[in-house]
């Protein structure tokens, strides 16, 4: 099946600082990418949805300054955490759906972010 | 607005009893249905998926699950539990059939094996 990466599956950093994440699908093209935020104990929520080449969309309350996404090839989209506080802290998951299976999503590790 | 619920927020089996995770989605036409399982430290797997077509659908590690139109209803069975099973399970829709949309979670249902 399809296999998605991301990196790194954990990191802690100090307020005030940013935070990149990856995500790439090994062994196909990923059109669009998603990335969601699990809080503990609770499901998935959308944050955004990325498009190669093309800004992401934001879901709604979701701080698109805060959360930098960038989709540049079909492998890798990136999640940055500008400016991290405490409350960014939190369990980032991203999937990508591979062209041709619609709606179908396959899902990264996932990343640990601290925020200490 | 579009909604999935899981009315079991955890449930407790014995290894070996039969299972049954309850989903129920709100929505104007007929979605994508989906169940994944994520296990402690692990990314999310699909178990299975029902596009069209059969309305009982196979899945992985011996989970089947059926789509009942009138019921707005995707329950996810599974005839004897073993002690792998213990994970959080999600149902999920998605809404648009002809290019990627969002994809709605429920909010999750923890399974507990008893020995």
């Amino acid at each position: 099946g399809a296999v998605v990466s991301q990196h790194p599956s954990r990191v802690i950093c100090k307020s005030g600082t940013s935070v990149k994440i990856e995500c790439r699908s090994l062994d196909f093209q990923a059109t669009t990418m998603f990335w969601y935020r699990q809080f503990p104990k609770k499901s998935l929520m959308l944050m955004a949805t990325s498009n190669e080449g093309s800004k992401a969309t934001y879901e709604q309350g979701v701080e698109k300054d805060k959360f930098l996404i960038n989709h540049a090839s079909l492998t890798l989209s990136t999640l940055t955490v500008t400016s991290a506080h405490p409350e960014d802290s939190s369990f980032y998951i991203c999937s990508a759906g591979e062209r041709g299976t619609y709606n179908e999503q396959f899902f990264g590790p996932g990343t640990r972010l601290t925020v200490l | 607005a579009q909604s999935v619920t899981q009315p079991d927020i955890h449930i407790t089996v014995s290894e070996g009893a039969s299972l049954e995770l309850r989903c129920n989605y709100s929505y104007g036409a007929t979605p994508y249905l989906f169940w994944y399982v994520q296990s402690p430290g692990q990314g999310l797997q699909l178990l299975l998926k029902y596009f069209s077509g059969d309305t009982l659908v196979q899945g992985i590690k011996g989970f089947e699950a059926e789509f009942k139109r009138s019921q707005s209803s995707f329950n996810l069975r599974k005839p004897s539990v073993h002690w792998s099973d213990a994970a959080e399970y999600f149902c999920a829709v998605g809404l648009i059939k002809t290019s990627y949309d969002k994809v709605i979670f429920g909010p999750g249902t923890s399974l507990s094996v008893i020995p």
